[in-house]
């Protein structure tokens, strides 16, 4: 069965910190994985990861994909209370049901003053 | 560009009532799906549309039915609703040309059912 596990599944740091979140996944026929920002409501689109060792970057937040051990990490770097919302991390294959992506379960962060 | 609506954003509901929840985006894209979010339990599909005229069952279709009455609107309908479809309702839209990802999310509907 298709699967993606998120860790840690809540975190609290204080403005300023550096921090890390983890995407592990087990999917067949492997397409692309995705990361969200989900505050109040609905979420938002931050990386779009199809290629192994290419960090993707936007300010402050970078991704990067290692598709040998499976896995995708997403960094923030210098936090801000901006920063506090979940994190989802999604995969889509190829075949399958066309419009399936398959998420985890998000990572909810929260950044202290 | 308004991007994806849905109407309504909160709605409550008895057991056994039935109700339909709009989506509407004005992007053109091909694709709209409806997605649940339930606390712990991450998005789970419900089912999608891959173009107008087509529909198909995600992970969990029971108890809901889906119309895409055209290119911009894909309604989601509750024949019976249920306390386990207690939920956050979520639209999303794609275009062709980018698959089954890069999903746009409406606002979503939070729906209780008593």
């Amino acid at each position: 069965e298709d699967k993606v596990v998120q860790s840690p599944l809540s975190l609290v740091v204080h403005e300023g910190d550096t921090v890390t979140l983890n995407c592990s996944y087990e999917v067949t026929n492997f397409r692309s994985l995705l990361w969200y920002k989900q505050e109040k409501k609905a979420p938002t689109f931050l990386f779009m990861l199809t290629s192994s060792g290419i960090e993707k970057k936007s300010g402050r937040l970078s991704s990067i994909l290692d598709k040998k051990e499976l896995f995708s990490i997403l960094n923030i770097t210098a936090t801000q209370t901006g920063d506090s919302a979940v994190y989802l991390c999604a995969v889509a294959a190829y075949g399958g049901s066309q419009g399936n992506l398959i998420f985890g379960k998000g990572t909810k962060l929260s950044v202290k003053p | 560009n308004a991007g994806v609506t849905q109407t309504p954003k909160f709605q409550v509901l008895k057991t056994g009532q039935s109700m339909t929840l709009q989506c509407a985006q004005d992007m053109n894209h091909n694709s709209m799906y409806w997605y649940r979010q339930d606390p712990g339990m991450g998005l789970r599909l419900i089912y999608y549309s891959a173009s107008e005229g087509t529909t198909d069952k995600g992970e969990v279709p029971n108890g809901y039915n889906v119309s895409r009455l055209n290119k911009r609107e894909f309604s989601l309908r509750l024949e019976s609703a249920a306390p386990s479809q207690t939920s956050v309702y979520f639209c999303a839209s794609t275009p062709r040309d980018r698959g089954p990802y890069e999903q746009y999310f409406g606002p979503g509907t939070r729906l209780t059912v008593t």
